[in-house]
């Protein structure tokens, strides 16, 4: 069985601090991999994308950014926190064979206060 | 840019009740709809999903969908206080790869 696990749980971070999320999943070979980020109340926002190790696409730019050192390893990271980056940061991971998919499995997710 | 409109924003209805919750797209490429549950401080979880036009049914869930109009509807019967939580309905086709969620239904079923 396929499993996905998210570290850390929770961070309270100052802003301009640094970040490094991170997320594994075991069990699964060559999966495309999602980060999403939540705001409290706020609508699932797709943030990086990644097909296979090495590549990263940026959905959107919040001055952040993605790297898929491992096939199953995806890690989020910014050197200078902002306070909008609090929120629910979410790694997914869909069936690899096409990127265009919404049957996501999602980690459970990392609590980011920026303060 | 693809929009996913979900209506209502939020939703009671007492236990054993049905519960409608309705999204749709903006996009006329959509081909695909999914419906996920979040619990509070929980992370999505896919309900159910939908490719084509008429219905799907799942024990208690029912889904909808009408590719004229773009739009999909989840039914909960005999709704259950463990329903309670945030509805989010999601589509995705054609060129743009990029899975769209909307804001989501927040449902609480009173018991």
């Amino acid at each position: 069985a396929q499993t996905i696990h998210q570290w850390p749980v929770a961070e309270i971070k100052a802003v301009g601090s640094p970040l490094s999320l991170g997320c594994t999943i075991k069990g699964k070979s060559s999966p495309n991999l999602y980060w999403y980020w939540q705001a409290t109340g706020g609508t699932l926002q797709q943030l990086f994308y990644s097909i296979t190790v090495g590549q990263v696409e940026s959905v959107v730019q919040l001055n952040l950014s993605a790297s898929r050192p491992k096939d199953d390893q995806f890690i989020l990271s910014t050197e200078k926190l902002l306070l909008s980056h609090s929120g629910f940061y979410l790694c997914a991971w869909s069936p690899s064979g096409t990127s265009n998919t919404g049957q996501l499995y999602f980690g459970e997710g990392s609590k980011l206060t920026v303060l | 840019q693809q929009k996913v409109q979900q209506s209502p924003e939020s939703l009671i209805v007492p236990e054993g009740g049905m519960a409608s919750l309705n999204c749709t797209s903006s996009d006329r490429n959509v081909d695909y709809f999914w419906w996920y549950r979040q619990h509070s401080g929980k992370s999505p979880k896919m309900l159910m999903s939908i490719f084509s036009n008429g219905e799907k049914e799942e024990g208690r869930f029912t889904v909808h969908l009408n590719k004229a109009s773009l739009h999909t509807s989840l039914h909960i019967r005999d709704s259950q206080p463990s329903d309670s939580a945030l509805y989010l309905c999601a589509a995705s086709g054609g060129s743009n790869a990029k899975l769209t969620f909307g804001k989501g239904t927040k449902l609480s079923v009173k018991s």
